[in-house]
């Protein structure tokens, strides 16, 4: 089975920190993506990358970073994290070979900032 | 642009009973995929069905079953026998074939399964 782990499933940091989340995929895809989800707003895309070293922005990516060194992992980075960034996040990998590829989730980091 | 509405916020479905959630969508595309995820509380989305847009027949796992009409950019999702774990969150996504394996989610229907 596909494995999507995020490091941190909660989290609380005060504002201005600098707030790091991880994630890591078993199953060799090259997409790896971070969503944030609020209630009534669904899931909104913040970075996709495609392949190491590569990044996309989403729809929200102000405030954040993406970092991926390795194909198997992809950090999100609040730089300065602020109030409206609390928040539950989520990661997420698939394959882009081939079309219509099941997206696979890591459990979610529930973010609070103070 | 590519669109995923869902228009009901919460449903709620006697336990055996059968309960249908909406999702219309919309895309330029002519190839796509067709998803429902469940999202049960404090716990990871998982797949749910898929759908195949050049599919005509209406995709089914086991009580989830799919109708699709592509005329209608409608994708609603049929739970038969509703069972206490299927109170979950409920995303509708949709994922063109020509963008690199992009997903866009609706906003989600909550689902109460009363017994």
């Amino acid at each position: 089975d596909v494995k999507v782990t995020q490091s941190s499933r909660y989290l609380v940091k005060r504002t201005g920190e600098k707030v790091f989340l991880e994630c890591v995929q078993d199953m060799d895809h090259e997409n790896m993506f971070w969503y944030r989800q609020d209630p009534g707003l669904g899931l909104r895309l913040i970075y996709f990358s495609y392949d190491v070293k590569m990044k996309e922005k989403g729809d929200i990516p102000e405030g954040y970073s993406v970092s991926r060194e390795k194909k198997e992992r992809f950090s999100l980075i609040l730089e300065s994290a602020s109030t409206n960034q609390t928040s539950m996040y989520l990661c997420a990998s698939s394959l882009v070979t081939g079309s219509g590829n099941t997206i696979y989730f890591g459990e979610g980091s529930w973010l609070t900032v103070v | 642009a590519q669109t995923v509405t869902q228009s009901q916020p919460e449903m709620s479905v006697q336990e055996a009973e059968t309960v249908t959630l909406s999702c219309t969508y919309d895309t330029s595309e002519s190839d796509y995929y067709l998803f429902w995820y469940k999202q049960p509380p404090s716990r990871q989305m998982i797949l749910v069905i898929r759908q195949e847009a050049y599919k005509q027949q209406n995709a089914t796992e086991n009580r989830f079953s799919v109708n699709f009409q592509k005329a209608a950019k409608s994708f609603s999702l049929k739970i038969s026998d509703s069972q206490l774990g299927d109170a979950a969150m409920y995303f509708c996504a949709l994922s063109p074939s020509n963008t690199g394996n992009q997903f866009y989610f609706g906003t989600g229907t909550s689902l109460t399964v009363i017994p």
